[in-house]
């Protein structure tokens, strides 16, 4: 089955740093990569959708300058984010979907810390 | 705009039991469902999914799930359950090409031995 991976799992940093995510696709090209947010026991919300090659296109409420994404192959797609507050301490996952692939695979997700 | 909701927060249930767990949505065009478990500390995976033909779709691990269009609802059914299926379950639609996933809240399932 299609793979993806996420790194780091886990991240602690300090208020005012910037952190990156890094989503890839280990045995399929992913055309699309989606980012989402989920909050203790909540759903997961989706942040963004990115295009390989093009810009992401970012959900209503999700702050593009705060949250940067690229995904600048079709197999890797990073979300950096920057001057993280304590507020955007979250888990993040992505996901990936192959060209014509109906089917979204998800990343194990990455738990940020912002002390 | 759609949403996706899901009836139950938390089941507990025994071993053997049934278990059904409610989804509806609310959209008035052509959605594609899906029902996606995560076993605790893994990622999401999808169980089955539902784009068209036979409302009753089966998927992995023994679930199942129906389709009724009338009642905008895609319930997730297995018949006899196993620890092993403690998870959360979420049930999730698309309604665009791209297909981003909108989610529901997620069902906590515990099941007890």
């Amino acid at each position: 089955g299609a793979v993806v991976s996420q790194h780091p799992s886990r991240v602690i940093c300090k208020s005012g740093t910037s952190v990156k995510i890094e989503c890839r696709s280990l045995d399929f090209q992913a055309t699309t990569m989606f980012w989402y947010r989920q909050f203790p026991k909540q759903s997961l919300m989706l942040m963004a959708t990115s295009n390989e090659g093009s810009k992401a296109t970012y959900e209503q409420g999700v702050e593009k300058d705060k949250f940067l994404i690229n995904h600048a192959s079709l197999t890797l797609s990073t979300l950096t984010v920057t001057s993280a507050h304590p507020e955007d301490s979250s888990f993040y996952i992505c996901s990936a979907r192959g060209r014509g692939v109906d089917t979204q695979y998800f990343g194990p997700g990455t738990r940020l810390t912002v002390l | 705009a759609q949403s996706v909701s899901q009836h139950n927060h938390h089941v507990i249930l025994s071993e053997a039991a049934s278990l059904e767990l409610g989804c509806n949505y609310s959209y008035g065009g052509t959605v594609n469902l899906f029902w996606y478990v995560q076993y605790p500390g893994q990622h999401l995976q999808l169980l089955l999914k539902y784009f068209s033909g036979d409302p009753l779709v089966k998927g992995i691990k023994g679930f199942e799930a129906e389709f009724i269009k009338s009642k905008f609802s895609f319930n997730l059914r297995k018949p006899s359950v196993q620890w092993s299926d403690t998870a959360e379950y979420f049930c999730a639609l698309t309604t665009d090409s791209w297909g981003k996933l909108q989610f529901g809240a997620g069902t906590q399932v515990v099941v007890t031995p």
